[in-house]
């Protein structure tokens, strides 16, 4: 079945420090990728995606990803955090088709310490 | 960019009413609208693909008969949780696809119902 797994459920990182989230998903022959952003009592915002091309992805809020094809990952980074950075993060796949589903992982809340 | 509203976006009611949630895509049309449900600190469940002009398609283990889901034009579908029951509290989450091969999707604020 396919899957998406964030094996961290908590991050906790102080300010200004780098952090890594970890997203591994199930392989398929064509995937798309993206990582959402909860704050609390809110729905999603997109931070970014990985359609085609370059394995890199760079969002908002100065995020990056990398897609990586033979690790089946697409770690989401970020090298200064803020404290405004705190919140819920989400992977998610589509495997395409006609009913573009998203599978969501279980999320990785970042918590940034002063 | 794209916009999906949700209203309400809360609502407490009593055991054993009915209550409905609308889903609009503001500046776009959307054929399909997902429906998600996300419990406190867990992930979103996909519950249902709204159609527009035709019946939604349930994931495995949603009732269909207890969440109606109608799509009733391309930028509204509605989820109406019928008999609801304190296990059906709950954040409800919408989201519209767009973009080129619709692989982008946009999400509504959510809708957090208590049942009481």
């Amino acid at each position: 079945a396919q899957s998406v797994t964030q094996l961290d459920s908590q991050v906790p990182v102080f300010e200004e420090a780098p952090v890594e989230l970890r997203c591994n998903y199930s392989s398929s022959v064509s995937v798309y990728l993206f990582w959402y952003v909860q704050y609390p009592n809110q729905g999603l915002q997109l931070l970014l995606k990985y359609l085609s091309g370059s394995t890199l992805v760079k969002g908002i809020n100065g995020f990056e990803a990398e897609f990586n094809k033979s690790q089946t990952s697409f770690h989401l980074r970020k090298p200064s955090v803020h404290i405004s950075d705190t919140a819920e993060y989400f992977c998610a796949v589509s495997y395409g088709g006609a009913t573009n589903k998203l599978i969501f992982g279980t999320g990785t809340l970042l918590a940034v310490q002063p | 960019g794209a916009v999906v509203s949700q209203h309400p976006s809360r609502v407490i009611c009593k055991s054993g009413t009915s209550v409905k949630i609308e889903c609009r895509s503001l500046d776009f049309q959307a054929t399909t609208m997902f429906w998600y449900r996300q419990f406190p600190k867990q992930s979103l469940m996909l519950m249902a693909t709204s159609n527009e002009g035709s019946k939604a398609t349930y994931e495995q283990g949603v009732e269909k008969d207890k969440f109606l889901i109608n799509h009733a034009s391309l930028t509204l579908s509605t989820l109406t949780v019928t008999s609801a029951h304190p296990e059906d509290s709950s954040f409800y989450i919408c989201s519209a696809p767009r973009g080129l091969a619709y692989n982008e999707q946009f999400f509504g604020p959510g809708t957090r119902l208590t049942v009481l």
